[in-house]
């Protein structure tokens, strides 16, 4: 079982639609979880990150935590074409607790106009 | 503010041959964190600095090695490639140790092995 699992897709939604992304981990200590946006050829970028269960809002961005189920998701809603791109889930803590990040695999998003 | 900084951002190696990838971290960071980004994988976890002390290792062999200076960039040294190696190297810096603070990625160096 892999450590941090995403679906790699592609997920292709339409302009102006909600995308759901999703991630499971497997390490039950985990603390810290982050959702790194990365376009082709260039670095991760950091768009959200949570700490505890519930949601989290930060713009068109919403980050939902469910510890007991060991999951972590994205909504973007309003989707726009300049949001595709390929989304990391990351996850931190847990049994080593060196600050790691521990990525998936990435999902690719394609917002079609 | 300048960001993190990756040198070279292209590189072109042949097998058996060794590599230095540098890295300088965003001003008064003093944590640095290397990550190998094989094309279509998410990045792995190769090393971790903090205050110029070895943090963490990941499960990479022996031939990886680095090393932080007292102004805190860092170093990435790779002795004799395998096209295996062939990879986007990124470099992350944070204020503290990360798991107290966030990481910032630089733009990393593609690194190809024939």
């Amino acid at each position: 079982q892999k450590e941090v699992e995403q679906n790699s897709g592609p997920l292709s939604v339409p302009e102006g639609a909600i995308a759901s992304l999703n991630c499971t981990y497997s390490d039950r200590g985990s603390q810290s979880f982050f959702w790194y946006r990365q376009y082709s050829g260039k670095s991760p970028e950091l768009i959200m990150s949570i700490y505890s269960n519930g949601d989290k809002e930060d713009g068109r961005f919403t980050a939902q935590l469910n510890k007991a189920s060991q999951y972590v998701s994205l909504l973007i809603r309003d989707s726009q074409p300049s949001d595709s791109a390929t989304y990391l889930c990351a996850v931190q803590g847990g049994s080593s607790n060196t600050g790691k990040l521990i990525f998936g695999q990435g999902t690719t998003l394609q917002v079609k106009p | 503010d300048a960001g993190v900084t990756q040198s070279p951002t292209h590189l072109i190696k042949t097998r058996g041959q060794h590599v230095t990838l540098r890295c300088s971290p965003i001003s008064g960071h003093k944590s640095v964190s290397w990550y190998q980004q094989v094309l279509g994988q998410g990045p792995q976890f190769i090393f971790q600095y903090y205050e110029k002390e070895e943090r963490g290792r990941g499960n990479f062999p022996d031939r990886f090695s680095a090393r932080q200076f007292p102004n805190y960039s860092s170093e990435l040294n790779v002795n004799a490639l395998l096209l295996g190696d062939s990879a986007l190297y990124l470099c992350a810096s944070s204020f503290a140790t990360p798991e107290n603070s966030p990481l910032h990625f630089g733009n990393g160096t593609r690194l190809t092995v024939t």
